[in-house]
Formats: structure tokens, C-alpha cells, sequence
């Protein structure tokens, strides 16, 4: 069975930094690309960057360019999210995603970021 | 970035009764390998989102047979054949055909 589990959100202030991590279990993670969404409170859903199953390619949307690095470690099957420059509107709760077909297929049950000072 | 608009924004819906959701895109979502890459997600209350559609018609594992996806181009539906007391939650459209995927407003689903 797919399982992600993130962890890592907290209170940060704004300009200060943070790293999402996501472990993941029940495939070959190696196999697969990797995303982080968000949803802030309340609202929609928005996907904010994806990175390939080797590492070799990574796409970010606009909002967080510059700022967001994305990441994994396929030895220990994890995915990272090193946020930097934090502002309010990433206040969220951000999720990890298994990337298949240009979807994503199984999602963990998400880490709360909020910025506030 | 393709914008995908959803209507409605609300459904309240009689139990039984079926339910339908507009999604359009603001251009065509055919990829260049002749996939159209539309998907339906399905965001219960305090719950992550689960994918019940993917390539516009196809149902995820598990999904009932009630949950049915149609469409081309730009303009898609999902129709839930008979809404049941488990389908409450919100239902979003996204597009994976173009760097940002992007999703559409959500639907809120409720019984009447």
C-alpha cells in the first residue's frame, strides 16, 4: 500500500526558512516523480513543484521560484520541500504527491505551514 | 498557465439523485502524445484529496462505478450517477498537460 507521511510544518516568521519532508512507502520510489501541492486555509488546490525520479529535472510555478528548492534522497525514499524567503501566502498545508501520467495518484495527509509573525 | 473554471461552485444534491460538474479549460488539454491529461479529485471533509478520474474517463481503483468522467478539448464533466451520503466534499478538476498543473475552484457537494 502507498504511504506518505510529511512532516516539518510549524510557526515560522516571515523571510525565515523551513524543510518539508516526506517519507515514503509501499513502491519503488526511485520509479516515480514526486510532487508538492498546497491548499491554503480555506481554499484551493495549488501544485508547487514537481522533480523527476532521479533528481535530473525539477519544475516549480512561478509563486515560488527562486525561493522553494525541491529535493529527494531515493536511498532513504524521501522527498524534501527547503523553503526560504517565507512569506503569509504560503501559509498552507502542504502535501506530498506520487507523480504518475502527469497526475498525481496517491497524496499523504499533509504538514501545516503558517507565517506569522 | 491553463485556467480551468468550474461550475458550479456549489451543488447541494438530493441523496439518490444524480449530481453533474462543468469543468472547461481555457485551452485545449490534447498533449502532443494524444493524451488529454484531465483528472478529478475528491476532497472530503478534513481529508486529503483522493483521485477518482484520470485521463478525462478513466475510474482510480476502488472509485465506484457511480463516478463517471466525459469530455474533450476543453470542456469536461463528472457525473456522479446516484449521490450517496459519502460523496459530501469538494471536487476539483486539474489539468496535466502543461507546466503548472493547474486545478479548478472545487465544487462543493452537500445533501439538501
Amino acid at each position: 500500500e502507498v504511504h506518505l507521511v510529511e512532516s516539518g510544518g510549524g510557526l515560522v516568521q516571515p523571510g525565515g526558512s523551513l524543510r518539508l519532508s516526506c517519507a515514503a512507502s509501499g513502491f519503488t520510489f526511485s520509479y516515480y516523480w514526486m510532487s508538492w501541492a498546497r491548499q491554503a486555509p480555506g481554499k484551493g488546490l495549488e501544485c508547487v513543484a514537481n522533480i523527476k525520479y532521479d533528481g535530473s529535472e525539477k519544475y516549480y510555478v512561478d509563486s515560488v521560484k527562486g525561493r522553494f528548492t525541491i529535493s529527494r534522497d531515493n536511498a532513504k525514499n524521501s522527498l524534501y520541500l527547503q523553503m526560504n524567503s517565507l512569506r503569509a501566502d504560503d501559509t498552507a498545508v502542504y502535501y506530498c504527491a506520487r507523480a504518475e501520467s502527469r497526475s498525481t495518484d496517491y497524496w499523504g495527509q499533509g504538514t501545516l505551514l503558517t507565517v506569522s509573525s | 498557465d491553463i485556467v480551468m473554471t468550474q461550475s458550479p461552485l456549489s451543488l447541494p444534491v438530493t441523496l439518490g439523485q444524480p449530481a453533474s460538474i462543468s469543468c472547461r479549460s481555457s485551452q485545449s488539454l490534447v498533449f502532443s502524445d494524444g493524451n488529454t491529461y484531465l483528472n478529478w479529485f475528491q476532497q472530503r471533509p478534513g481529508q486529503s484529496p483522493r483521485r477518482l478520474i484520470y485521463k478525462v474517463s478513466n475510474r482510480d481503483s476502488g472509485v465506484p462505478d457511480r463516478f463517471t468522467g466525459s469530455g474533450s478539448g476543453t470542456d469536461f464533466t463528472l457525473k456522479i450517477n446516484r449521490v450517496e451520503a459519502e460523496d459530501v466534499g469538494v471536487y476539483y478538476c486539474m489539468q496535466g498537460t502543461q507546466w503548472p498543473w493547474t486545478f479548478g475552484q472545487g465544487t462543493k457537494v452537500e445533501i439538501k
